[in-house]
């Protein structure tokens, strides 16, 4: 069945730091992907919406600055958190519909999850 | 957006059925129920999804309240690998947005 990946699958980095996660749809192409993020025995939150080809859709409150995002490609979005700092640790997970079948009756698959420790 | 309201937790023993109920009395006439479950320390997985009329797929069986306002998702026969969070979301139409509340955690004991 469809596949997504997350990379790195956890990382640990000092305060100031800037870290990149990538997700990947593996035999599907996406053209849009979400990314949450979770906090401990808490529910996901969504951050924003990839485009592939476009600028990112973030929610309200979240900060385009500080969480960049590229699409570049039809399997691939990244996420950046620039100049992490320890408030920044969280669980951040991506998601991607299949393009091609459009409309809420398809269901989206979720990458693995990406936990991030800034010490 | 509708809002949803599920139990913050269930229990259930092995090998007996389990019955999630979710309400959703403001969803609109075209959203789908969708339900994902996260086991943790990993990512959602997807469920099961209805519109009107219930639906069985291997995992689990959704039945939808006829007035729409509410759906229970039902496991059969749960084992321990269901024991996870469950989360029922009204997935607005020409969207692909999922909005998540904070769903039920299920306790499967041996």
């Amino acid at each position: 069945g469809a596949v997504v990946s997350q990379h790195p699958s956890w990382v640990i980095c000092k305060s100031g730091t800037s870290v990149k996660i990538e997700c990947r749809s593996l035999d599907f192409q996406a053209t849009t992907m979400f990314w949450y993020r979770q906090f401990p025995k808490q529910s996901l939150m969504l951050m924003a919406t990839s485009n592939e080809g476009s600028k990112a859709t973030y929610e309200q409150g979240v900060e385009k600055d500080k969480f960049l995002i590229n699409h570049a490609s039809l399997t691939l979005s990244t996420l950046t958190v620039t100049s992490a700092h320890p408030e920044d640790s969280s669980f951040y997970i991506c998601s991607a519909p299949r393009s091609g079948l459009w409309g809420s009756n398809q269901p989206q698959h979720f990458g693995d999850g990406t936990r991030l420790s800034i010490l | 957006d509708a809002k949803t309201t599920q139990p913050n937790s269930m229990e259930s023993n092995e090998e007996e059925p389990v019955h999630l109920p979710c309400n959703h009395s403001t969803i609109s006439g075209t959203d789908y129920i969708h339900w994902y479950r996260q086991l943790p320390s990993q990512g959602p997985e997807y469920v099961i999804h209805g519109l009107t009329s219930n639906v069985n797929n291997r995992m689990a069986s959704l039945a939808i309240a006829e007035d729409r306002k509410s759906s229970t998702l039902i496991l059969h026969r749960a084992t321990l690998r269901d024991a996870a969070v469950y989360y029922c979301i009204p997935r607005i139409r020409n969207t692909d947005k999922l909005i998540f509340g904070t769903g039920t955690r299920l306790q499967v004991f041996p």
